[in-house]
């Protein structure tokens, strides 16, 4: 039982926009920044928003991020084949004292 | 650029002590950030496992606290974890990352699959 709550799948189809909602309480969302990140299936997750809505380098700016209050989001427009993936969000949690991962939503393009 | 490897037994018996070490290279440790080991079991989730900082402060998941060591080697520019009394539940890819901000992993290892079976 993740602290962080995701939907466990999202669908889209090719040039369409998905978004991704992450979940949490005043001790994580509400008072620190929130990241997110991608997993290619096999491979090990990659970084794709840092600080609610940044981008690092190399991130194309079809994927942007949002925060209001206890919850994120991840949004992807132009959605493309590529991007079928599972996304995780995570935040540094202050009860915990340390970071948490959403349950993590696998995103199925059509 | 930042690269991490990590290495270690691919297999462990349950009731022993888990071993994994990550290689940083392009990057010194001692340099800064601090640096962490997140595990994944199979078909599940992310689950943090705890962070060290070049100086050797660490912190851990509560979950976990009272089996994990993570070490640092900043000659061989390499952290290590320790996890013991290892049963079923402990198998998984293990990835280690360079930490800033607490919660932001950037770059990540491969990662290394761990089973825990006699």
């Amino acid at each position: 039982q993740s602290v962080l709550t995701q939907p466990p799948s999202a669908s889209g189809t090719p040039g369409q926009r998905v978004t991704i909602s992450c979940s949490g309480s005043s001790s994580n969302i509400g008072s620190n920044s929130v990241n997110w990140y991608q997993q290619l299936p096999g491979t090990a997750p990659k970084l794709l928003i840092y600080s609610n809505n940044q981008r690092p380098s190399g991130v194309p700016d079809r994927f942007s991020g949002s925060k209001s209050g206890t919850s994120a989001s991840l949004a992807i427009s132009g959605l493309q084949s590529e991007d079928e993936a599972d996304y995780y969000c995570a935040v540094w949690d202050d009860s915990l004292n340390g970071p948490v991962f959403g349950g993590g939503t696998k995103l199925t393009v059509l | 650029q930042v690269q991490l490897q990590e290495s270690g037994p691919g297999l462990v018996k349950p009731s022993e002590t888990l071993s994994l070490t990550c290689t940083v290279s392009g990057y010194s440790i001692s340099s800064g950030y601090y640096w962490g080991w997140i595990r994944q079991p199979p078909g599940k989730g992310l689950e943090w496992i705890g962070s060290i900082y070049h100086s050797g402060s660490t912190y851990y998941n509560p979950s976990l606290k009272s089996r994990v060591t993570i070490t640092v080697d900043t000659s061989k520019n390499q952290f290590s974890l320790k996890l013991s009394s290892v049963t079923a539940a402990d198998t998984a890819v293990y990835y280690c990352a360079r930490v800033e901000g607490g919660s932001s992993f950037d770059p990540w290892g491969q990662g290394t699959l761990v089973t825990v079976s006699s």
